[in-house]
């Protein structure tokens, strides 16, 4: 029961370089997300996708691409990282949509300095 | 988006005591959710509710949709070791012209257990 998996689960990088965060799934479902945690803040939603090949932007797209090309993988790739963009990163994924229940993964710490 | 007030933002108990937190909105939602972090973990759904004045147990934990569709309150009782971590109030407004797939997250209430 693997559930939702992510990968890595703690990176620093320097200001400017680039990563890709890995999520996996393996429940069937349609239903993706990402995720931001800052600290004493609520999570804000990144991006999403309703199904392969189906990604659209959530509450706060800026400086991060997703694709998802099958149903388990959605990757999350920081392009030019910034020290705005060091927080906590959950993926998500439900069977249906909001307001069904979404299955977090363990998260992803990124420090940018 | 949406703005979730939680309260309190942290708090200290008693094991066996019995602790209650709330979460307002600015704005009227159709479902409210609660979740907990347990430490290096995702959040985990505890309780949703989806009905006005709706009250919804799960265990030692019970949760209430406020009947201004504003607010949810959740209560744990008789708290244990184990109730440690960060409690999350979600809530979701969905119209029927809208696709929305927004959750709108207070910033949790942590807690901690004195044994």
């Amino acid at each position: 029961n693997a559930g939702v998996t992510q990968t890595p689960k703690f990176r620093i990088l320097k200001i400017g370089q680039s990563m890709t965060l890995q999520c996996t799934q393996d429940m069937n479902h349609n239903y993706m997300y990402w995720y931001r945690q800052d600290p004493g803040m609520g999570l804000k939603l990144i991006y999403y996708s309703v199904g392969a090949g189906i990604t659209d932007k959530g509450e706060v797209p800026n400086g991060y691409n997703v694709s998802r090309s099958t149903t388990e993988d959605f990757p999350l790739r920081l392009e030019l990282a910034a020290p705005s963009q060091t927080s906590v990163y959950f993926c998500a994924s439900s069977r249906t949509k909001p307001p069904g229940t979404q299955y977090f993964g363990p998260g992803t710490r990124l420090l940018v300095l | 988006g949406q703005q979730l007030n939680q309260s309190p933002q942290s708090m200290f108990i008693q094991e066996g005591e019995d602790v209650s937190m709330n979460c307002t909105s600015s704005s009227i939602f159709n479902t409210w959710l609660w979740y907990k972090q347990d430490p290096g973990e995702g959040p985990v759904l505890l309780i949703a509710l989806y009905k006005a004045g709706e009250l919804t147990s799960n265990g030692r934990l019970t949760a209430q949709f406020g009947i201004t569709r504003k607010d949810s309150f959740l209560n744990i009782s008789a708290s244990i070791p184990s109730d440690v971590g960060i409690y999350f109030c979600a809530g979701q407004l969905q119209t029927l012209i809208s696709n929305d797939y927004k959750l709108s997250f207070g910033a949790g209430t942590t807690v901690t257990v004195r044994a």
